[in-house]
């Protein structure tokens, strides 16, 4: 099983700032990774997909990097509406699709 | 636009038996790999179980092995979890999500509301 790990666990990021969330793999994973913001009391929304393609209707602040075992998303100048959690999510290795522990955004 | 509504969820008691269903619009529901994933309140995700397009394939997650079954009806466009002998850390919100892909292997690119399954006496 492929464990993904985040960091850190919280970020306290103040608006306008530049943020970046880091995704580590225990093995590779190529590009095979994706993220998801989940704010409270919604279902995680898909933001970027193989590793660096944005989804649809996802804002240009949104980008990702990364290969093989390290993975960035960057939010280039943080908007009230992206506190949130950010769950990064491998789908190399199946089964099982496996998650990291997630990212916390919150306002400084 | 890709609807996924479960239904199903509820307070259960330890050992006995739930069916989810998840009922999808909006897209060729018959060509696209789907999944079950859960989430405890404020903690991660964990993907419980997928599914190919045409049941060809299926996995579970080992914690939910041989007590979990999955299930489709193309024709329907639902999606099905029998969960049996319910533990307490079973207790979540269960996600019915496409997979962007037909056997697998996509990313997770739409997620319904949840279906909230408490297992307590």
């Amino acid at each position: 099983e492929v464990v993904m790990t985040q960091s850190p666990a919280t970020l306290s990021v103040s608006p306008g700032e530049r943020v970046t969330l880091s995704c580590r793999a225990s093995q590779t994973i190529r590009r095979n990774l994706a993220w998801y913001q989940q704010k409270p009391g919604q279902a995680p929304r898909l933001l970027i997909y193989s590793a660096s393609t944005r989804a649809t209707g996802i804002p240009a602040r949104f980008s990702g990097s990364g290969s093989g075992t390290e993975f960035t998303l960057t939010i280039s100048s943080l908007q009230s509406e992206d506190f949130a959690v950010y769950h990064c999510q491998q789908y190399n290795n199946w089964p099982p699709y496996t998650f990291g522990q997630g990212t916390k955004l919150e306002i400084k | 636009e890709v609807q996924l509504v479960e239904s199903g969820g509820g307070l259960v008691q330890p050992g006995r038996s739930l069916r989810l269903s998840c009922a999808a619009s909006g897209f060729r529901f018959e060509d696209y790999a789907m999944h079950w994933v859960r989430q405890v309140p404020g903690k991660g995700l964990e993907w419980v179980s997928g599914m190919s397009y045409n049941s060809g394939s299926i996995g579970y997650a080992d914690s939910v092995k041989g007590r979990f079954t999955i299930s489709r009806d193309n024709a329907q466009k639902f999606f099905f979890l029998q969960m049996e002998s319910l533990r307490a850390e079973d207790s979540a919100m269960y996600y019915c999500v496409k997979d962007s892909s037909s056997r697998w292997g996509g990313e997770l690119d739409s997620w319904g509301q949840g279906t909230l399954v408490t297992v307590s006496s």
